[in-house]
């Protein structure tokens, strides 16, 4: 399985921009990276995805690196209920849709 | 967009009895779901994929016997948790493709058993 590093943790004052970190050396040429967050004691929420290009939605962007090792996702202006852990993630290798996550990253914003 | 409904939010039961949850796919049609099971302060780990129409797929260490899939329809698969100790006591989370927007995820069922 391609496998994904993130930082445990990350802190963000409120209205300003983040930007979370992901590396997927082992990234397979067809796989897309996708992106979720999770509040605590619910599903993951979608975030955003994708395979090579940069992408946007309300939400956020997402920056691929052009080997896509490594990505970005970027919030533009952080608020309150950003707060939350985001998992970068990749599917398993083999086209089986099995979606992998790994540790994810603690987001904190302060007011 | 895709919304996947999971059933019920929470439960507890007692240690030796067993517990259903479902997962319902309410505007698309999901023939493959992933069942996930989550620890205080962990990831989601994946335990298992339901196949509409065939046998669920499990993970390597994960008991078929104990946690049984039932993927009876496009819009239903249900995880069963047989003879339920304390250590199965975990956030249980489902999940399915959703086209364009990748995974839908469930909200989640809190099992805790006492």
């Amino acid at each position: 399985d391609a496998k994904t590093t993130q930082p445990n943790s990350m802190e963000s004052n409120e209205e300003e921009p983040v930007h979370l970190p992901c590396n997927h050396s082992t990234i397979s040429g067809t796989d897309y990276i996708h992106w979720y967050r999770q509040l605590p004691s619910q599903g993951p929420e979608y975030v955003i995805h994708g395979l090579t290009s940069n992408v946007n939605n309300r939400m956020a962007s997402l920056a691929i690196a052009e080997d896509r090792k490594s990505s970005t996702l970027i919030l533009h202006r952080a608020t309150l209920r950003d707060a939350a852990v985001y998992y970068c993630t990749l599917p398993r290798s083999g086209n089986t849709g099995k979606l992998i996550f790994g540790q994810g990253t603690t987001l904190q914003v302060k007011p | 967009g895709a919304v996947v409904s999971q059933h019920p939010s929470w439960v507890i039961c007692k240690s030796g009895t067993s517990v259903k949850i479902e997962c319902r796919s309410l505007d698309f049609q999901a023939t493959t779901m992933f069942w996930y099971r989550q620890f205080p302060k962990q990831s989601l780990m994946l335990m298992a994929t339901s196949n509409e129409g065939s046998k669920a797929t499990y993970e390597q260490g994960v008991e078929k016997d104990k946690f049984l899939i039932n993927h009876a329809s496009l819009t239903l698969s249900t995880l069963t948790v047989t003879s339920a100790h304390p250590e199965d006591s975990s956030f249980y989370i489902c999940s399915a493709r959703a086209g364009f927007y990748g995974y839908t995820f469930g909200s989640g069922t809190r099992l805790t058993v006492v």
